[in-house]
């Protein structure tokens, strides 16, 4: 069935820093979405990229749909303790439609 | 408009008993879908539900069951509780069935002992 892997399972950086976290899917994807989860709370929706290639942009989250559709990826600039939480991403595809979810990558800030 | 409302927040139930748990969806969703959550697992999928007809299913053992009323409402009923489905129940609506964000609820923490 449909995999979507994610790395790095976790994250710790410094407040400033830059921060990257990859997914892989083992199946050509209709459209990848990203939530985050912050701690002790639900998977909150932060985007949807659909076409091939595409790059999408809010705020210090930059957001990539790799062109095979197949891979993405979700950058933070200089971040900051707001951002503390984990983020997954979930994709559809394969021949059951049905939305996979990576196992996230926990993201922790020092300040 | 109201979110996602799952009842109850918090659960306490002992090995082998069994146990429901609801979701009502955001007004005018039609597709529920179900997942449970535990520390280093992340969100695996149970079911999906849309205009009441189950479309897909998780690979979860017979005694993870669910439906979904003619409102949305949905339910999932867990038979002979083990100790290892204690986790949070997390529920999600969307608009569409593809293509469409996901809003989950605050979830159902179970714990069996």
């Amino acid at each position: 069935g449909q995999q979507v892997m994610q790395i790095p399972q976790y994250q710790h950086v410094q407040e400033g820093e830059d921060f990257t976290t990859y997914c892989n899917s083992s199946t050509t994807l209709s459209n990848i979405q990203w939530y985050k989860q912050r701690p002790g709370g639900h998977p909150v929706f932060l985007i949807q990229l659909v076409k091939s290639g595409e790059v999408k942009k809010q705020k210090r989250l930059t957001f990539q749909f790799g062109e095979a559709k197949k891979n993405s990826s979700l950058h933070i600039t200089a971040t900051q303790t707001t951002d503390v939480g984990t983020y997954f991403c979930a994709g559809r595809g394969g021949s059951n439609y049905k939305l996979t979810f990576g196992k996230g990558t926990l993201l922790t800030v020092n300040p | 408009k109201a979110g996602v409302t799952q009842t109850p927040r918090y659960l306490i139930k002992t090995r082998g008993q069994q146990v429901t748990l609801s979701c009502s969806p955001i007004s005018g969703h039609r597709s529920v879908s179900w997942y449970q959550q535990t520390p280093g697992q992340g969100l695996q999928f149970l079911f999906e539900y849309f205009s009441e007809t189950q479309r897909n299913k998780g690979n979860f053992p017979g005694r993870f069951s669910g439906r979904q009323f003619s409102n949305s409402r949905s339910e999932m009923n867990v038979s002979t509780l083990e100790l290892g489905d204690s986790a949070l129940y997390l529920c999600a609506s969307s608009l569409r069935q593809v293509n469409a964000e996901a809003f989950f609820g605050q979830g159902t923490r179970l714990t069996v002992v």
